[in-house]
């Protein structure tokens, strides 16, 4: 069983600081990683993708993908009470039919 | 570009009785992927089409079912409802371009289905 695991918190920051979230990948042939944000009651947002080892920045956001470590997480610079959401990890996996795997989210909390 | 749209947002039934959803991905979009979504259960994948066929299936009963049409459009039905089946569905579609690894996934507002 190919799995996506994420802390499920919830991690507590205040604002301001730097948000590190953090996923781990079963299947090594995982090609794509996703990030998306959910807030309570809404359906899930796109953040950002990335497919190649090191790092990818937009805006406050960095995903940092080790392929090596099976390893993929989210830096939030800038820390916003806006931020406070359920991250979600994604991780396609390689194959023809390329099956979207999901981890259960982590929740985090940014403090005024 | 309009974005993924559902309907309804929002159904009440009652157990035993069948419900169908609709979904309308992303203007060019070929792929809809179904969830269901529950507290402490995340995104459980029910399926995928592309072009009219199903590519990927979850592990949920046959009482799940869905089609896709050839705009693309598609709906999910639940056959004999039950209690447990009170969850958000969400319908999200991709591109799927070929060749490219990426294909990231847009999702709609969502259905809360309530099962009495």
């Amino acid at each position: 069983q190919k799995e996506v695991e994420q802390n499920s918190g919830p991690l507590s920051v205040p604002e301001g600081a730097i948000a590190s979230l953090n996923c781990t990948y079963s299947d090594r042939g995982s090609q794509s990683f996703f990030w998306y944000r959910q807030y309570s009651g809404k359906s899930p947002e796109l953040i950002m993708f990335i497919y190649s080892n090191g790092d990818k920045e937009d805006g406050r956001f960095t995903a940092q993908l080790n392929k090596a470590s099976q390893y993929v997480s989210l830096l939030i610079r800038d820390s916003q009470p806006s931020d406070s959401a359920t991250y979600l990890c994604a991780v396609r996996g390689a194959g023809n039919n390329r099956k979207l795997i999901w981890g259960l989210g982590t929740s985090l909390a940014v403090n005024p | 570009k309009a974005g993924v749209t559902q309907t309804p947002r929002y159904l009440i039934k009652t157990r035993g009785q069948q419900v169908t959803l609709s979904c309308s991905p992303i203007s060019g979009h070929r792929s809809v992927s179904w969830y269901q979504q529950t507290p402490g259960q995340g995104l459980q994948f029910l399926f995928e089409y592309f072009s009219e066929t199903q590519r990927n299936k979850g592990n949920f009963p046959g009482r799940f079912s869905g089609r896709q049409f050839s705009n693309s459009r598609s709906e999910m039905n639940v056959s004999t409802l039950e209690l447990g089946d009170s969850a958000l569905y969400l319908c999200a579609s991709s591109s799927l371009t070929g060749g490219a690894i990426y294909n990231e996934q847009f999702f709609g507002p969502g259905t809360r289905l309530t099962v009495l």
